[in-house]
């Protein structure tokens, strides 16, 4: 069954730490979305990659296609980064697979 | 721009009543979305459209129907509501194909259903 894993299901940080969520996947996909969901609820796209690296500002989206698995890093995180951050993956269709999401909570 | 307005925001529901959920972008997306968020569980796909007369079943769609009219508007009808139903929908659109590079996905800001 295609899937997508997330870790870890809940991250804790010290404001001004690095912070890295992890996201796995079963075979070869054709896209990967890492998207943001605010306290409030709302959703938006951070990155979509298909191999490489995507920078910006202080977020980095990384993938890995052999290794079947994709990081997304913040560097010299704040408190406003607390949100779930989604991983969400497209395998042979032009639909997304979504995780189950990492909570990050940022403490000044 | 308002980008994806989604409407109502709440709503209760009695078992087998219908209501819809009304879905407008406008961004003059092609594709267009309908998700269900669960408590612990990713989104799930219910029903998506790639184009105005053009609709598709997703994961769950049962319960449901879906129609597009215009590029604008993709509403989303509860027929026979049941507790089952109970989630947070949320409508979404893309300009084209969510693999297409650096394509991204815009929400509208979520329903909170509950079906009592």
């Amino acid at each position: 069954k295609n899937e997508v894993e997330q870790s870890p299901q809940n991250l804790t940080a010290q404001e001004g730490e690095f912070i890295t969520i992890n996201c796995s996947y079963s075979v070869g996909i054709s896209a990967l979305h890492w998207l943001q969901q605010h306290p409030g609820g709302g959703i938006v796209s951070l990155f979509m990659l298909s191999s490489g690296k995507k920078k910006h500002g202080r977020l980095i989206a990384t993938i890995n296609i052999q290794e079947k698995h994709s990081s997304l890093h913040i560097t010299a995180s704040h408190p406003r980064d607390s949100a779930v951050y989604i991983c969400a993956v497209a395998y042979n269709t032009d639909k997304l697979i979504f995780g189950t999401g990492t909570r990050l909570q940022v403490f000044p | 721009n308002a980008g994806v307005t989604q409407t109502p925001k709440f709503r209760i529901l009695k078992i087998g009543q219908s209501m819809t959920l009304q879905c407008t972008q406008d961004m003059n997306h092609n594709y267009m979305y309908w998700y269900r968020q669960d408590p612990g569980m990713g989104l799930k796909l219910i029903y998506y459209s790639v184009g105005a007369g053009i609709t598709d079943k997703g994961e769950v769609p049962n319960g449901y129907n879906v129609s597009r009219s215009t590029t604008e508007d993709f509403p989303l009808r509860l027929e026979l509501a049941a507790p089952s139903q109970t989630s947070v929908y949320f409508c979404a659109s893309s300009y084209s194909d969510i693999r297409a590079t650096n394509e991204k996905l815009f929400f509208g800001s979520g329903t909170q259903l509950s079906v009592l």
